[in-house]
């Protein structure tokens, strides 16, 4: 059965420090996907790996993908309060269906 | 461009009754889906259709059917609703990445 785990799965942090969000996962991919959905709302993607070594940055937040390890990590750098959302890693099974399995989420609070 | 939209906003029925929930993307794109939301879960793909006129199952389809209308249009059907149906419904459509609508809070009572 495809697992794919996040953890961890709640994280409060304070304002300044840097963390790392762990997304495992249990089959052949060398696509990954990381989305960040604020309490109510829909998904926003943040990320798109398409290969292995891929690393992308956006601001405060830096994705990696290492397909060998079946591995991608989510690292927060200097946190602030408006990165205070729940953060989802999917897998894409399939370039030709593009069908995504989803990890269980990581709800980041990160306090003043 | 309004990207995915999906009607109604929130929704309430009673056990056994049915509804549909409508999807629309004007992004052209090929492939659509629709996911459910539990709380502290993440999302998981109820059915996909990859193209207009095909439909396939995905991780929990049982309870729900499709209908891919048009290239457009992706509807959720519950024929006879059930508590364990109350979730958050999202629709998706992707072109090598997946953009999410903004959901239907669906109540089962």
């Amino acid at each position: 059965e495809l697992k794919v785990e996040q953890n961890p799965l709640f994280l409060s942090m304070q304002e300044g420090k840097n963390y790392t969000i762990y997304c495992n996962y249990s089959t052949t991919s060398d696509r990954l996907y990381w989305y960040r959905q604020d309490p109510g709302k829909s998904l926003e993607s943040l990320f798109v790996l398409l290969s292995n070594g891929a690393v992308k940055q956006e601001g405060r937040l830096m994705a990696s993908l290492d397909t060998k390890a079946r591995l991608s990590t989510l690292h927060i750098t200097a946190a602030v309060h408006d990165l205070s959302a729940t953060y989802f890693c999917a897998v894409d099974l399939s370039a030709a269906t593009n069908k995504l399995i989803f990890g269980t989420g990581t709800l980041l609070a990160v306090q003043p | 461009n309004a990207g995915v939209t999906q009607t109604p906003k929130f929704q309430v029925l009673k056990t056994g009754q049915s509804m549909t929930l409508q999807c629309a993307q004007d992004m052209n794109h090929n492939s659509m889906y629709w996911y459910r939301q539990d709380p502290g879960m993440g999302l998981r793909l109820i059915y996909y259709s990859a193209s207009e006129g095909t439909t396939d199952k995905g991780e929990v389809p049982n309870g729900y059917n499709v209908s891919r209308l048009n290239k457009r249009e992706f509807s959720l059907r519950l024929e006879s609703a059930a508590p364990s149906q109350t979730s958050v419904y999202f629709c998706a459509s992707s072109e090598n990445e997946q953009y999410f609508g903004p959901g239907t809070r669906l109540t089962v009572t």
